[in-house]
């Protein structure tokens, strides 16, 4: 099973501030199709999951233009570039190259 | 506006079965796959797995965790897809998500299943 690590675990950001989480996958999430199948979530507290970023770099519609993701291959980024504080929540970065598909163990964003 | 709802969530014993549902509206269900994730009380998310559409076959994948005693099936007439739980373990217990695709564009709000003695 693809290992997908994420880091760091616990991200205190100042408001306004920017913050980025790293996603490690332990094989190259790159499909034989060409596509990177690599996403990010985040999950507010007491909400659901939702979609921010799918295909490394895709904005989900809705999704304010704060949130980005980058990289390639096996490592992986979101980038908010400027934290507010409804940002606050756990963030997941998933893979669905490989089945069986895998979460990351989950960043925790909250501010100083 | 694409809406997933779960339901079916309960207490139940180990060793024992459930069923949950998931209806959706507001896009063509037979258009996608659908999937289902889940999450114990206060951890991170764990995949479970996905059907495909029926013009790719209608199958299933499967987490290694819940091979052989979970399966996901759909009725497109109905927009539904179900998650049949047998012989379900203590640590089956958590928040059970239904999502839109194999990869999962969007996410119901959730059904809690507690397997419990």
């Amino acid at each position: 099973d693809i290992v997908m690590t994420q880091t760091p675990l616990s991200s205190p950001v100042t408001l306004g501030q920017p913050a980025s989480i790293s996603c490690r996958s332990s094989q190259s999430l790159v499909h034989s199709d060409g596509n990177t199948y690599l996403s990010w979530l985040q999950q507010r507290p007491g909400q659901p999951p939702r979609l921010l970023i799918y295909k490394i770099s895709n904005h989900f519609p809705g999704v304010p233009d704060r949130f980005s993701g980058s990289g390639r291959g096996t490592d992986f980024t979101l980038t908010i570039s400027r934290v507010e504080a409804e940002d606050v929540g756990v963030y997941y970065c998933m893979q669905a190259t490989h089945v069986p598909y895998t979460f990351g163990q989950g960043t925790k964003l909250e501010i100083k | 506006e694409v809406q997933l709802v779960e339901s079916g969530g309960d207490l139940v014993r180990p060793g024992r079965s459930l069923r949950l549902s998931c209806t959706g509206s507001g896009f063509t269900f037979g258009d996608y796959a659908m999937s289902w994730a889940r999450q114990a009380p206060g951890k991170g998310l764990e995949w479970v797995g996905f059907i495909r559409k029926e013009t790719y076959g209608g199958t299933a994948e499967y987490a290694a965790s819940v091979e052989g005693r979970f399966f996901i099936s759909r009725d497109d007439s109905e927009s539904i897809a179900y998650l049949q739980m047998n012989g379900l373990k203590i640590e089956d217990t958590g928040v059970y998500y239904c999502r839109r695709g194999d990869a999962g564009d969007f996410w119901g709000q959730g059904t809690l299943v507690t397997v419990a003695s």
